[in-house]
């Protein structure tokens, strides 16, 4: 099975600096498809970026990005120019595919990221 | 554009009585759905997913049932609540990525 790990719990910045969100995945495919997604205060899941396994170029939406090295295993979210409403829970994701034909996302722990002014 | 509509947004409800939770997607036909849940300060896990209508597959069951009546409606229920049940539970949907509904909080006590 595949398993996604995630192992900062908690990540406090300053805001207007960078952040990079590390981010392990285990998996036996030869294409994979990787997410990140952000938990806000009130619960709301909300999708912010994903890489295809065999794209090369790393993916970047507004100011956030990811630090895709396949070899590693590894997807890190990279967040530019944090602000206070950036604080919420981060969570990487990896999409398995189930013997049916449809699929689920396996998701890391989580890290709570704390923008501070 | 695509909208996800959970119902209710937060229950309390006794050990042993009965759950339905409502999930309702407008704006596209078709989607696949899915469960999750998520214990309080937890990871999500997907419970279960649908790809039609009247067909509902299992992932992690947790005593819980699904069910899809009609094609942009899932339902989550169970007949007698556990303690164990307490959390957020999500509904979405996917088209690439997965898009997540606000959530049902809910407390058993």
């Amino acid at each position: 099975a595949q398993k996604v790990t995630q192992t900062q719990t908690s990540i406090s910045v300053v805001e207007k600096t960078t952040v990079t969100m590390d981010c392990v995945y285990e998996t036996r495919d030869s294409s994979y498809f990787l997410f990140w997604y952000k938990q806000t205060a009130s619960g709301e899941i909300v999708f912010l970026i994903r890489q295809d396994s065999y794209k090369k170029e790393n993916a970047t939406v507004g100011h956030y990005s990811l630090n895709f090295q396949k070899p590693k295993s590894s997807i890190g979210l990279i967040i530019t120019a944090t602000q206070i409403e950036d604080s919420a829970v981060y969570f990487c994701a990896m999409r398995e595919y189930a013997s049916s034909g449809s699929w689920q996302l396996i998701f890391g722990s989580g890290t709570q990221l704390t923008v501070m002014p | 554009a695509q909208t996800i509509h959970q119902w209710p947004v937060a229950e309390i409800k006794a050990v042993g009585s009965p759950l339905s939770l409502g999930c309702t997607i407008k704006g596209k036909s078709s989607p696949n759905l899915y469960w999750y849940w998520q214990a309080t300060g937890g990871t999500l896990q997907q419970l279960f997913y649908s790809i039609t209508v009247g067909q509902v597959e299992s992932v992690v069951q947790l005593n819980l049932s699904a069910s899809r009546p009609k094609d942009d409606q899932f339902i989550l229920s169970t007949e007698k609540l556990l303690l164990s049940h307490s959390g957020f539970y999500l509904c979405a949907w996917s088209l690439g990525g997965v898009f997540f509904g606000k959530g049902t909080r809910l407390t058993v006590v």
